[in-house]
């Protein structure tokens, strides 16, 4: 079955505190794997785009990386704007139906 | 450009009462999606279509029905609602099976 699976739920993190988000996946046949940031009260808004393994892609302070099995999004020195929930996703096998993880909260203390 | 636009952004309904969400997109995308999203359970695929006059069930069909008559629009109905779909719905739209899906801003509904 495929799934999309993210951890830790909750991250709280100081300004300045470097960390990883983690997104694992177990779809067949991956064609492409997506992170997204999710303001309360708004809907997700499309950050980055992964469809091979090594790949990587960076934006201001976040970095998203793919292996074979799983992508980790990298926060280096957040700040408290950096705070939201992530979220990954992924399309099916066919490509039509498109998954997402439950997400990580993060928190960026001042 | 709107993007992904969804109505109403808020609705009260009571149990039993019946209505339809909107979704319109002006990307010209082919795939549309209904979405619910309820407190740690993430975002679940309610039903979802690949093209006008297409339609197809996702993880949590039942109690909803949808209609895609034309390309721009995804309509998402709930013929008797229950307390259990009190949920924030979100639609979103992309155009390709491995491109980005664009997000609405999401419809709040309560039902009591």
């Amino acid at each position: 079955e495929d799934q999309v699976t993210q951890s830790p739920e909750a991250l709280r993190l100081q300004e300045g505190e470097s960390s990883s988000l983690n997104c694992s996946y177990t779809v067949s046949g991956l064609r492409g794997l997506f992170w997204y940031r999710q303001d309360p009260g708004k809907g997700p808004e499309f950050l980055f785009t992964l469809y091979s393994a090594g790949e990587e892609k960076e934006k201001e302070r976040l970095k998203a990386t793919l292996t074979k099995k799983e992508s980790f999004l990298h926060i280096t020195a957040p700040k408290p704007e950096d705070s939201a929930t992530y979220l990954c996703a992924g399309p099916s096998e066919t490509g039509n139906q498109f998954y997402f993880g439950t997400g990580t909260s993060l928190t960026v203390i001042p | 450009n709107a993007g992904v636009t969804q109505t109403p952004k808020f609705r009260v309904l009571k149990t039993g009462q019946s209505m339809t969400l909107l979704c319109a997109q002006d990307m010209n995308h082919e795939y549309m999606y209904w979405y619910r999203q309820d407190p740690g359970m993430g975002l679940r695929l309610i039903h979802y279509s690949v093209g006008e006059g297409t339609t197809a069930k996702g993880e949590v069909p039942d109690g909803y029905n949808v209609s895609r008559l034309k390309k721009q629009n995804f309509l998402l109905g709930l013929e008797s609602a229950a307390p259990s779909q009190t949920s924030v719905y979100f639609c979103a739209s992309r155009q390709g099976w491995n491109t980005e899906a664009f997000f609405g801003q999401g419809t709040r509904l309560t039902v009591v």
